[in-house]
C-alpha cells in the first residue's frame, strides 16, 4: 500500500498569511494526487485534482504543485473560511489513501 | 445539483452486522464510480471500498476485506455497504462520494461527498 504523509500536522496562521502544506508518497504516483477541505463537523470538499488541476469554483488563491512523491498544498492569502483541516490523497493505486491531515488554525 | 444521502447508521454490539445506503441525485448515477470513505471520532479520513459503475469490480481497503461488501443498484440509484463482523474500531462517520475519471490527467479524485451516518459498534 501507498503510504502519505503531511507536514505540518497543525499550524497557526492569521488572516492574509501565506500558507504551505506538504504531502509525500512512500513511493512515486506520477500526479495522482488530490486535495480535500474539511470543516469542523463538515464533510469534505474538493479542492484540486491532478496535483495541481483547481476543481471549478474554488478560490485561486488555492493552488497545488509537485509530482513523483512530494506535493504541496499552498493558500496565497488565508482568510477566514480557510481555517480547516487539510487532506492529501492519492489515487494512483488502490487502496485509496488520505494523508493524516493539516490543520490550519488561527 | 448532485445529492447523496446516508441512512442506515446506528449503534451494533461488537459482532454484529449493519447494511449502509446511499441514495443518489442529481447526475447519471450509473456512469460514475462510488466510494465509501470512513472518519473516526477525532481521527482523519480512510477510504474504505469503491465499485466501478456496472458493479463488476470493487476495492477495498485491507481492515475491512472479507467483512464488508460494497454494491449498488443503478435501477433505484443507490450504494449500499453490508458490514458484517463489525469491531470498535469500526466506529466511525461514514461517507458515501462520487468518484470520477479524468481522462485528460488520467487521474481519479472524489468531487462530491454526503453528509455521513455514524456507525457505533459499542457492547
Amino acid at each position: 500500500d501507498i503510504q502519505m504523509t503531511q507536514s505540518p500536522s497543525s499550524l497557526s496562521a492569521s488572516v492574509g498569511d501565506r500558507v504551505t502544506i506538504t504531502c509525500r508518497a512512500s513511493q512515486s504516483i506520477s500526479n495522482s494526487l488530490n486535495w480535500y477541505q474539511q470543516r469542523p463537523g463538515k464533510a469534505p470538499k474538493f479542492l484540486i485534482y491532478a496535483a495541481s488541476s483547481l476543481q471549478s469554483g474554488v478560490p485561486s488563491r488555492f493552488s497545488g504543485s509537485g509530482s513523483g512523491t512530494d506535493f504541496a498544498l499552498t493558500i496565497s492569502s488565508l482568510q477566514p473560511e480557510d481555517f480547516a483541516t487539510y487532506y492529501c490523497q492519492q489515487t494512483y493505486s488502490s487502496p485509496l489513501t488520505f494523508g493524516p491531515g493539516s490543520k490550519v488554525q488561527i | 445539483e448532485v445529492q447523496l444521502v446516508e441512512s442506515g447508521g446506528g449503534l451494533v454490539q461488537p459482532g454484529g452486522s449493519l447494511r449502509l445506503s446511499c441514495a443518489a441525485s442529481g447526475f447519471t448515477f450509473s456512469t460514475y464510480w462510488m466510494n465509501w470513505v470512513r472518519q473516526a471520532p477525532g481521527k482523519g479520513l480512510e477510504w474504505v471500498a469503491n465499485i466501478k459503475e456496472d458493479g463488476s469490480q470493487k476495492y477495498y481497503v485491507d481492515s475491512v476485506k472479507g467483512r464488508f461488501t460494497v454494491s449498488r443498484d443503478n435501477a433505484q440509484i443507490s450504494l449500499f455497504l453490508q458490514m458484517n463482523s463489525l469491531r470498535a474500531e469500526d466506529t466511525a462517520v461514514y461517507y458515501c462520494a462520487r468518484g470520477v475519471y479524468d481522462s485528460a490527467s488520467k487521474t481519479s479524485y472524489i468531487d462530491y461527498w454526503g453528509q455521513g451516518t455514524l456507525v457505533t459498534v459499542s457492547s
